[in-house]
């Protein structure tokens, strides 16, 4: 079956430092792949995507490759702010029609002044 | 203005009574979604609602009933709650069935005790 696996947190670092959020994937057939992020007090919202192989998603200073190679979409940020500390999900969808994202588990990050 | 809101934001329950969750987004997308969050923070699809029909029922007991009234709607009613229901659950809603862009709420967390 479908499934995402993103390391365990938390992740705890400081303000400027860089960020790598591993995400790896197992799916039958070609997957987009999502990066979602929750603020505290708030619903997930998208944060970027791929739908190709070697495609670069990035947004807000975050990006993330689509390898698939490596069958990976790890999320990095060169220098993070304290305002990046959420709780980062790596998913994807296979297939047409009705929408069926696949999360993993999510990685709580915090960022210290 | 939030986009997808949910209510209850908590919701603390005694084993075997009824309680019920209710979504509503003013988007106008046409599809909406409830996900489960479980204890080891892995999201996953229940139902999923196109144009107040059922399209995604995924392995879910019965005791758990989605109802769309209108398209800006969806409801979760949960009967002859468990210890095992307690969890996040999360409205989320997109543009169309297939559309890869979710909108969630910000959860709901249910505690069966």
């Amino acid at each position: 079956g479908n499934s995402v696996t993103q390391m365990e947190g938390p992740v705890t670092l400081s303000e400027e430092a860089f960020l790598t959020i591993n995400c790896t994937y197992t799916a039958t057939g070609y997957p987009s792949l999502f990066w979602y992020v929750q603020y505290p007090g708030e619903g997930l919202q998208l944060l970027l995507k791929a739908t190709k192989a070697d495609d670069k998603g990035s947004n807000k200073g975050f990006e993330a490759t689509y390898r698939k190679e490596t069958t990976s979409f790890h999320l990095e940020k060169g220098s993070v702010q304290v305002s990046d500390s959420a709780v980062y999900f790596c998913a994807l969808s296979v297939g047409q029609g009705a929408q069926k994202l696949v999360f993993g588990q999510g990685t709580r990050l915090t960022i210290n002044p | 203005d939030t986009a997808v809101s949910q209510t209850p934001k908590y919701l603390v329950t005694q084993m075997g009574n009824d309680k019920s969750i209710k979504c509503e987004q003013n988007l106008g997308h046409d599809t909406m979604y409830w996900y489960k969050q479980d204890s080891k923070k892995f999201l996953k699809i229940m139902f999923s609602y196109n144009n107040k029909e059922l399209i995604i029922n995924e392995t879910v007991p019965n005791r758990f009933s989605p109802k769309s009234p209108d398209k800006a709607h969806l409801n979760l009613h949960i009967n002859s709650l468990e210890l095992g229901d307690s969890a996040v659950y999360f409205c989320a809603s997109s543009l169309t069935a297939g559309g890869e862009k979710l909108f969630f709420g910000s959860g709901t967390q249910l505690s069966v005790l």
